[in-house]
């Protein structure tokens, strides 16, 4: 079955420590993101990959780290979190990456996280 | 920053009434996307829109990329219990294809009485 996995789906933590939500998809998909949604206002882009060992910041990247050293895998690092990092944080990719159509995401079912 | 303004908010409707919702921006957009999201689930997309003009359906769902390339709608006919959820409008503005950046409207939660 086509699809994007995250993990874990639910975490509380403290603040400043360091954890990653991993993302993985089987779909051979060159472009991903991350995405973190909040009440009011709507889902905005941290990071994004176009492709294996390309990254590029989003509009909210600021306390947050992404690899891609694999083509299926895209970990979302937050090295010291912090409490406006609460939030619910999709995965997301799509199979169009330098042809376009980028926005046509497959998402992840999300990951909620609390940062106490 | 950019913003999408999607209307309405929210909606209680009757199964099997028709349903109508918008999105405006005062920015151009090269791409029109409407995703719907499940309570627990992440958006799945329903319909992409690339030119001026579009009309595209999918089922019972059918979406337009408005002429001044600053609005799109989505109707839903003969509405359905498991239509019920957010439906989100994005948009792609011109150059941001290559970095799959999507500004996302606020939603349109919809609900829908059997």
């Amino acid at each position: 079955e086509a699809q994007v996995t995250q993990n874990p789906r639910y975490l509380i933590t403290v603040t400043g420590k360091k954890l990653t939500v991993t993302c993985s998809q089987n779909m051979n998909h060159e472009y991903m993101s991350w995405y973190r949604q909040d009440p009011g206002l709507g889902l905005r882009q941290i990071y994004y990959s176009m492709n294996v060992e390309v990254t590029d910041k989003g509009d909210v990247p600021e306390g947050y780290k992404v690899s891609r050293k694999e083509k299926r895998n895209f970990p979302l690092i937050l090295e010291s979190p912090s409490p406006n990092q609460t939030s619910l944080y999709f995965c997301a990719s799509s199979l169009h990456g330098t042809g376009g159509r980028t926005g046509e995401l497959f998402f992840g079912e999300g990951s909620r996280l609390t940062v106490l | 920053g950019q913003q999408l303004n999607q209307s309405p908010q929210s909606m209680f409707i009757q199964e099997g009434e028709d349903v109508s919702m918008n999105c405006t921006s005062s920015s151009i957009f090269n791409t029109w996307l409407w995703y719907k999201q499940d309570p627990g689930e992440g958006p799945v997309l329903l319909i992409a829109l690339y030119k001026a003009g579009e009309l595209t359906s999918n089922g019972r769902l059918t979406a337009q990329f408005g002429i001044t390339r600053k609005d799109s709608f989505l109707n839903i006919s003969a509405s359905i219990p498991s239509d019920v959820g957010i439906y989100f409008c994005a948009g792609q503005l011109p150059g941001s294809s290559n970095t799959g950046k999507l500004i996302f409207g606020q939603g349109t939660t919809l609900q829908v009485k059997p």
